[in-house]
């Protein structure tokens, strides 16, 4: 059990492009979250997955996001048309269902820089 | 809404002094309730969780208690070291088979822990 994993770490784009995320979560974990977190505040959750079926967006989750999650594995985060506003840390998150169903293991994250 | 609020910091505390970190939640049910920590450069991790009312969880010394009567889960340790330094984010989660788990958090206040 390696953990989440997210890539890249960093990313740095200019405004108006179009950027992508990738999440890999513990294995056996069937749920996935997104979260955005800025500077100096905690955590905001944006969508979630159970296996390849996403059951929850936020309403943060403007039309110019979109996730996945194919096959019920990995997890691709996509921001359209980047603007400034969306510079921020970008997380993901796993956990298993049943008892520990709402214990999560939080990647190392994604931080975008829109210049 | 749910909602959690957490005491401002900077914390700045001498190293074996005793830490208290306030946290106050408004939901709907009855929550899970944690405390996440972010030590500098890294994810975030959970410190402790506490699933009903009463529950005390407790982690590296750390320690708090679910009070529903207060709507509280304030974190406290005993004696803090300087690698405890991070910052502390209060966070909850709606239980229930229909409740996807999603995390709301506090907005996190760091602790300094000076030699």
């Amino acid at each position: 059990d390696t953990g989440v994993s997210q890539n890249p770490r960093h990313k740095i784009t200019k405004r108006g492009q179009n950027v992508t995320f990738r999440c890999d979560p513990i294995s056996e974990h069937n749920r996935l979250y997104w979260y955005r977190q800025t500077l100096g505040q905690g955590p905001e959750f944006l969508t979630y997955f159970q296996n390849e079926a996403q059951l929850e967006k936020s309403r943060l989750l403007s039309d110019r996001f979109s996730a996945e999650r194919p096959k019920g594995s990995f997890s691709t985060l996509e921001i359209q048309r980047t603007e400034q506003g969306d510079s921020a840390m970008y997380l993901c998150a796993s956990s298993a269902s049943g008892l520990s169903a709402y214990e999560q293991y939080f990647g190392p994250g994604t931080r975008l820089t829109v210049t | 809404g749910n909602s959690v609020t957490q005491m401002e910091g900077p914390v700045t505390l001498s190293e074996e002094a005793f830490l208290t970190i306030n946290c106050t939640y408004t939901a709907t049910g009855y929550p899970s309730l944690f405390w996440y920590v972010q030590y500098p450069g890294e994810g975030l991790q959970l410190l402790l969780k506490a699933t009903k009312a009463d529950d005390k969880g407790s982690n590296k010394g750390f320690e708090a208690t679910y009070r529903k009567e207060t709507t509280s889960f304030h974190l406290e340790k005993g004696s803090v070291q300087v690698s405890d330094s991070a910052v502390y984010f209060c966070a909850l989660s709606e239980r229930g088979s229909s409740n996807t788990g999603k995390l709301i958090f506090g907005q996190g206040t760091t602790l300094q822990v000076k030699p």
